[in-house]
């Protein structure tokens, strides 16, 4: 099974701010089928990036993912009041596997 | 317009069973992987289960021998049949479509819908 280590476990910034949250595989992920969501209270996970780097319908172009093998990042560039949340990483490869998260909070 | 309705969530004793059901619109199950994922309160996601378009199916470590996914084409829906329920699967339980792009000719690993989620709480 492959685990991811996200880090940090929060970031707290200030709208404008720029965000960079890491991913980590425990090894390489196939494919780079390294998926990014953003979560926010009591509502299910959002897709934002596929493969990597590829922004799914209706994601802003603040948000870009890139990295490959075993290290990924998620960049948002400047936050917006709605993209506080927690971001989770995700691989599927023989068996899916979640990183344990990020908060992305308000400073 | 895709949708994912969750039900059959609710309160349990450890050891006992539960059917969760996934009622999916505006696309064919049968033509797309299905995933269960759930999320324990308070912490991360956690694969369950997945079922192919080609009926290939695969379960998680923690799940497996106990849990059975399903699905009936006829009305779209899917299924989660849990039984030996332990206090730590008490999660809310996704139902989610595994995407395709290209008209479905390739798979990216990521889960594009979602639905709202049902609470399962295993507890005497």
């Amino acid at each position: 099974e492959i685990v991811l280590t996200q880090s940090p476990g929060t970031l707290s910034l200030s709208p404008g701010q720029r965000a960079t949250l890491s991913c980590r595989a425990s090894q390489s992920v196939s494919s780079n089928f390294l998926t990014w969501y953003q979560q926010k209270p009591g509502q299910p996970p959002r897709l934002l990036i596929y493969i990597a780097s590829n922004r799914a319908t209706g994601i802003p172009d603040r948000f870009s993912g890139s990295g490959s093998d075993t290290d990924f990042t998620l960049t948002i560039s400047r936050l917006e009041p709605e993209d506080f949340g927690v971001y989770y990483c995700q691989q599927y490869g023989s068996s899916p596997t979640f990183g344990g998260g990020t908060k992305v909070e308000i400073e | 317009e895709v949708q994912l309705v969750e039900s059959g969530g609710g309160l349990v004793q450890p050891g006992g069973s539960l059917r969760l059901s996934c009622a999916a619109s505006g696309f064919s199950i049968s033509s797309n992987h299905m995933s269960w994922v759930r999320q324990a309160p308070g912490k991360g996601l956690e694969w369950v289960s997945v079922i192919y378009d080609a009926g290939n199916i695969y379960y998680g470590d923690s799940v497996k021998g106990r849990f059975t996914i399903s699905r009936d084409i006829s009305t779209n829906t899917l299924y989660l049949q849990m039984n030996s329920l332990r206090d730590e699967d008490t999660a809310v339980y996704y139902c989610a479509r595994d995407q395709c792009i290209n008209t479905c000719a390739s798979r990216t690993g990521a889960f594009d819908y979602w639905g709202q989620g049902t609470l399962v709480t295993v507890s005497s």
